[in-house]
């Protein structure tokens, strides 16, 4: 089946630090991947997205490899700032099963102090 | 305001009454979807609807009922909830191609607040 599995939160860190929060999946075909963010009060944005393996997915300083033969979609920011502090969601959508429904990972919190 | 608007932000209702919630998308998408986010679980999908036709149904109980008069409204209403049904409930809208339902991305609304009294 399809899956995705993050990191657990809280991660609290200080303005200007390095960040990564993981993402595996597992999926039955070949999946488009992608990293939401919601910040408080507000629904999902798309943040980044990859299609295919090796694509490198990037916005707002945020980055993530689709790596194949780790199955995982870490996402990575060399400095972030406080106004990044939100709930950061990966996700997958699978091809193959010929449905375009994205199955979400739980969440991981991001809180950035000054 | 990412083009996905949904009304009201917050609803309170007791278990006995009857309530709707609206999504309404005016970016050229043909497919839509409820989910529910819950605190500390994954966003569960409730209900998808491509080209106007519903699709999927992720076991949900019947209190809850889609619907979709065309491709820039969904509608879901709401009928003798329990209290364990008080989420967020979030509505969001993709295009899809018809061949092979390549996915290119929700655009979420900024959700409905359900509070069951």
């Amino acid at each position: 089946g399809n899956s995705v599995t993050q990191m657990e939160g809280p991660v609290t860190l200080s303005e200007e630090a390095f960040l990564t929060i993981n993402c595996t999946y597992t999926a039955t075909g070949y999946p488009s991947l992608f990293w939401y963010v919601q910040y408080p009060g507000e629904g999902l944005q798309l943040l980044l997205k990859a299609t295919k393996a090796d694509d490198k997915g990037s916005n707002k300083g945020f980055e993530a490899t689709y790596r194949k033969e780790t199955t995982s979609f870490h996402l990575e920011k060399g400095s972030v700032q406080v106004s990044d502090s939100a709930v950061y969601f990966c996700a997958l959508s699978d091809h193959q099963t010929g449905a375009n429904n994205l199955f979400f990972g739980t969440g991981t919190r991001l809180t950035v102090i000054p | 305001e990412t083009g996905v608007t949904q009304t009201p932000r917050h609803l309170v209702m007791g278990m006995t009454n009857k309530k709707s919630l609206k999504c309404e998308q005016h970016l050229g998408h043909n497919a839509m979807y409820w989910y529910k986010q819950s605190a500390k679980k994954p966003l569960e999908l409730m209900f998808v609807y491509n080209f106007k036709e519903q699709t999927e149904n992720n076991s949900v109980p019947s209190r809850f009922s889609p619907e979709c008069p065309n491709s820039s409204h969904l509608f879901l209403h709401l009928h003798t909830l329990q209290p364990e049904d008080s989420a967020l409930y979030l509505c969001a809208s993709s295009l899809v191609t018809r061949f092979d339902l390549t996915n290119y991305g929700y655009t979420f609304g900024s959700g409905t607040r359900l509070t069951v009294v």
